[in-house]
Order: structure tokens, then C-alpha cells, then sequence
């Protein structure tokens, strides 16, 4: 699976949207990115997947470069129960699990 | 729907003892995972199973075994436990495919 590559922090006021950046420079064509998110270390938790098109669910929207070398992950009006770590990965689409290594995220802090 | 349910959620041990971690899906899901997670750090894969009967290795595999007892359940197993091993230990499922990883809340493991 590519490698991706995060900040390692972010703030956030809140309200306001969230924008948070991944790199993936090195995803292949099969490669979907995944967004999760763990709050105050329980188990992490799925937002949102996609291949090439910008996808949006009832948490977030995710935007992925024409190149697909990097992709964002939205959240619109941030609240303070979003304050998490976020791990963008990349995982291969095939009949048996991939190995997906979660890097140490961006740190997202919603401030009042 | 449970979903994921691991057990013990807390675990001390000393050095040298052994231990199954236990793990169960009530989703159907083919594929299931072994992560841990060191203070501060991202989750990294210890072993995963693709399917019932199969067990592949993931990043971090040396001091660990894996069985896929069934379709539901898959365990981790320290055969003599090391210090180096104190982590907070996650356990995920998911289908086939582009299917995201649901996870379990963890069991906090230390070893003396």
C-alpha cells in the first residue's frame, strides 16, 4: 500500500470548516484512500472513502486531486467533539485484506 | 450489534508470562486485523487474516501468534510476554474488498 503523509497538527475554531491534507504521492491506480478518525484512544472509527471522484456522507466530504497524489478531507462546521487524531490511509481493492498501515495522523484540535 | 468485542479491555502482566488476547465480530465480515498502538503513535498492523483458515503477517509480527478460530473469532497470543510489548491493542473487521475497518475499543496490555 502507498505511504501517505500528513501534518502532524492542525487547529481548528469552532464552527468553522476543517480542511485536512494528505499526500499520497505514490497511490496507484487500484489504491482507495480512507479516512478514520480516534478520539482520546478508543477505537478508530471510518469517515469516508473514495477512488478518484470527491465523495460527501452525513460527516464529511472528501476532495481528491485530478492526479490523485493528494486528497482532503472536510469537515464543514467543526465542533469540539471533532477534537481527534485523523489517519489517512490507502488501501488496495482486491478479494483479500490488504495491508493497511495507519500512520500517526493529524492531530486536530477544535478550539471554542 | 455489538459489532466488535475484545477481551479483556485491561491486562497486567509480567515478564515472561503468556496471554490470548480475544477477539469476535458479529458482522459477517471476512477479513480481520491485529494492530497496536504505542503511546502517541499511530496504529500499526501485527497480523491480519484474510479469511477463515488463513493468517498473513502485517508490520510488526515478531512475538506474537495468531489463530482464526472461526469466521467470527480471531485471537493474538503472546507466548512470553516483554516489556517492549506494553501497547494498547486493537482488533478490526471488515468485508471484502472496498470495505472500511470497524474496530474494537481496545485492550490496554502492560507488562512488568
Amino acid at each position: 500500500d502507498a505511504k501517505t503523509t500528513q501534518p502532524t497538527s492542525m487547529d481548528c475554531a469552532e464552527g468553522r470548516a476543517a480542511n485536512l491534507p494528505c499526500n499520497h504521492s505514490t497511490i496507484s491506480g487500484n489504491e482507495y484512500v480512507y479516512w478514520y478518525r480516534q478520539i482520546h484512544s478508543q477505537g478508530p472509527q471510518y469517515i469516508i472513502h473514495g477512488l478518484k471522484n470527491n465523495e460527501t456522507n452525513e460527516m464529511a466530504s472528501l476532495i481528491i486531486t485530478e492526479d490523485r497524489k493528494s486528497s482532503t478531507l472536510i469537515l464543514p462546521h467543526a465542533t469540539l467533539r471533532d477534537t481527534a487524531v485523523y489517519y489517512c490511509i490507502v488501501r488496495v481493492y482486491n478479494t483479500n485484506a490488504g495491508k493497511s498501515t495507519f500512520g500517526d495522523g493529524t492531530t486536530l484540535t477544535v478550539k471554542p | 450489534n455489538a459489532g466488535v468485542t475484545q477481551t479483556p479491555k485491561f491486562q497486567v502482566l509480567k515478564t515472561g508470562q503468556s496471554m490470548t488476547l480475544q477477539c469476535a465480530q458479529d458482522m459477517n465480515h471476512n477479513s480481520m486485523y491485529w494492530y497496536r498502538q504505542d503511546p502517541g503513535m499511530g496504529l500499526r498492523l501485527i497480523y491480519y487474516s484474510a479469511s477463515e483458515g488463513t493468517t498473513d503477517k502485517g508490520e510488526v509480527p515478531n512475538g506474537y501468534n495468531v489463530s482464526r478460530l472461526n469466521k467470527r473469532e480471531f485471537s493474538l497470543r503472546l507466548e512470553s510476554a516483554a516489556p517492549s510489548q506494553t501497547s494498547v491493542y486493537f482488533c478490526a473487521s471488515s468485508e471484502e474488498g472496498v470495505q472500511p475497518q470497524h474496530f474494537g475499543d481496545g485492550t490496554r496490555l502492560s507488562i512488568l
